[in-house]
């Protein structure tokens, strides 16, 4: 299963809104997840479940979709939140990532 | 809190074998309900999945290494451990270990936490 990101590079500023795509080449239901990486850190798990925020992680971020278009969204985006976001298919036994979408300023 | 780290030479001749190890604290590798698995994130790259294994012994590779890579559980240690044969330069990645929750069908989750990665060089 082949995972898409898009845009791959996000130029944004504090307060705006970004949204973050990611296409699956085959249906994955509700199977995703989605991670921030910040440089020199391991990703941290924001969503699973296409839309379920893992513990810990502010309400400003959700997610969306099903099947093989999914979204994440950041309502309003702090200094904290520029970084790599991945998004990571779990419905077959063999996991994939796709290539990441940065957010910078 | 679970917290997993990585450890292990930053250094690897090519030919020779990576080996790294995850201690885990906060939970243990045979409790149940989780499996424990490897990624990897090449310099400036992004992440691919290498292996997971379940304390019983059940475990998955992702093809593209298959024959070279070995996951094992150390359940009296708490910990667990990766071995990659014959390595080259293409090799060369920042390590995670971290944890997958176990769903429906036995099928692999997400991964959450991660350890905080180990850098190894494939150099001469």
């Amino acid at each position: 299963i082949v995972l898409t990101q898009s845009p791959g590079i996000l130029s944004s500023s504090p307060g705006e809104r970004a949204t973050l795509s990611c296409r699956v080449s085959q249906s994955v239901n509700d199977k995703l997840a989605w991670y921030q990486q910040k440089p020199g850190q391991a990703p941290r798990l924001l969503i699973y479940g296409a839309s379920t925020r893992a513990t810990g992680i502010p309400d400003r971020f959700s997610g969306s979709g099903s099947g093989t278009d999914f979204a994440l969204t950041i309502s309003r985006l702090e200094s904290e939140d520029f970084a790599v976001y991945y998004c990571q298919q779990y419905a077959k036994s063999f996991l994939t990532f796709g290539g990441g979408t940065q957010v910078h300023i | 809190q679970v917290q997993l780290q990585e450890s292990g030479p930053g250094l690897v001749k090519p030919s020779e074998t990576l080996s790294l190890s995850c201690s885990v604290s906060g939970a243990s590798v045979s409790g149940g309900g989780y499996y424990w698995g490897w990624i990897r994130q090449p310099p400036g790259k992004g992440l691919e999945w290498i292996a997971y294994m379940y304390y019983s012994g059940t475990t998955n590779y992702n093809p593209s290494l298959r024959g070279r890579v070995t996951i094992s559980i150390d359940t009296s240690r708490n910990q667990f451990s990766l071995r990659l044969n014959s390595v080259t330069a293409a090799d060369t990645a920042m390590y995670f270990c971290g944890r997958i929750s176990v769903g429906d069908g036995w099928s692999p989750n997400w991964l959450d936490p991660w350890g905080q990665g180990s850098l190894v060089i494939v150099s001469s």
